[in-house]
């Protein structure tokens, strides 16, 4: 595709559900990042997948959240038992350099 | 912690005039500073990139300058138009892929 797309774009779910974010890169980036953004906030940095090499998790928040990338392509986010503080808009981005493409965001609100 | 401080948090200004966002950071070691321009319910988009050896970038009506001496960067919009109206987000990396990212000055122009 042109850029990086992610789904759903909004998210509505009550508080103790999983929710599980898509985000399909650009076609042939290797990296991939995974961020929160919160209200007023800076981007929070939560994986990093590169190639085959194992996930940088040092920034997902809790075992709460966890992420694959399949076949070195499409990542899910997924959040077990969520919690209001989840609200957020969550962003990926690839890249095959230093430039970082974002998706969209996918805007979840845990009620 | 690494941190980047962005002033101001938010400023209007009139079509055709200029501005200048301004940077601090104390992320170390430095690799290189990134501002992004971000559209309400988008994703950020890349302006420039600067590594350590370089002063000054343009991009377009957008010029930053860093100063790693004193840990500074601006962003300066010159002639700006509606279009300019976004989030400027501070990003600065101190490898290849881990960002710290400044929570964003928020640019109104009006007519």
């Amino acid at each position: 595709g042109a850029g990086v797309s992610q789904s759903p774009s909004n998210k509505v779910t009550e508080k103790g559900k999983d929710v599980e974010l898509r985000c399909d890169p650009i076609s042939g980036h290797t990296a991939l990042y995974w961020y929160r953004q919160s209200l007023g906030q800076g981007l929070e940095f939560l994986i990093y997948f590169q190639g085959n090499s194992a996930p940088d998790k040092s920034g997902l928040p809790s075992d709460r959240f966890s992420a694959e990338r399949t076949g070195g392509s499409v990542s899910t986010l997924t959040i077990q038992r969520t919690q209001q503080e989840d609200s957020a808009v969550y962003l990926c981005a690839s890249s095959l350099g230093l430039t970082q493409y974002f998706g969209p965001g996918t805007r979840l609100l845990v009620l | 912690k690494n941190q980047v401080e962005q002033s101001p948090q938010s400023l209007i200004i009139l079509e055709g005039k200029n501005c200048t966002l301004q940077c601090n950071y104390t992320v170390s070691p430095f690799s290189n500073l990134r501002w992004y321009k971000q559209d309400t319910g988008r994703g950020p988009v890349s302006l420039t990139i600067m590594t350590f050896s370089e002063n000054t970038k343009s991009n377009g009506r957008y010029t930053a300058t860093l100063d790693a001496d004193t840990k500074q960067s601006s962003l300066h919009i010159t002639a700006s138009q509606l279009s300019d109206s976004a989030s400027y987000i501070c990003v600065v990396s101190n490898n290849d892929y881990k960002l710290s990212f400044g929570a964003g000055t928020t640019v109104t122009v009006r007519a």
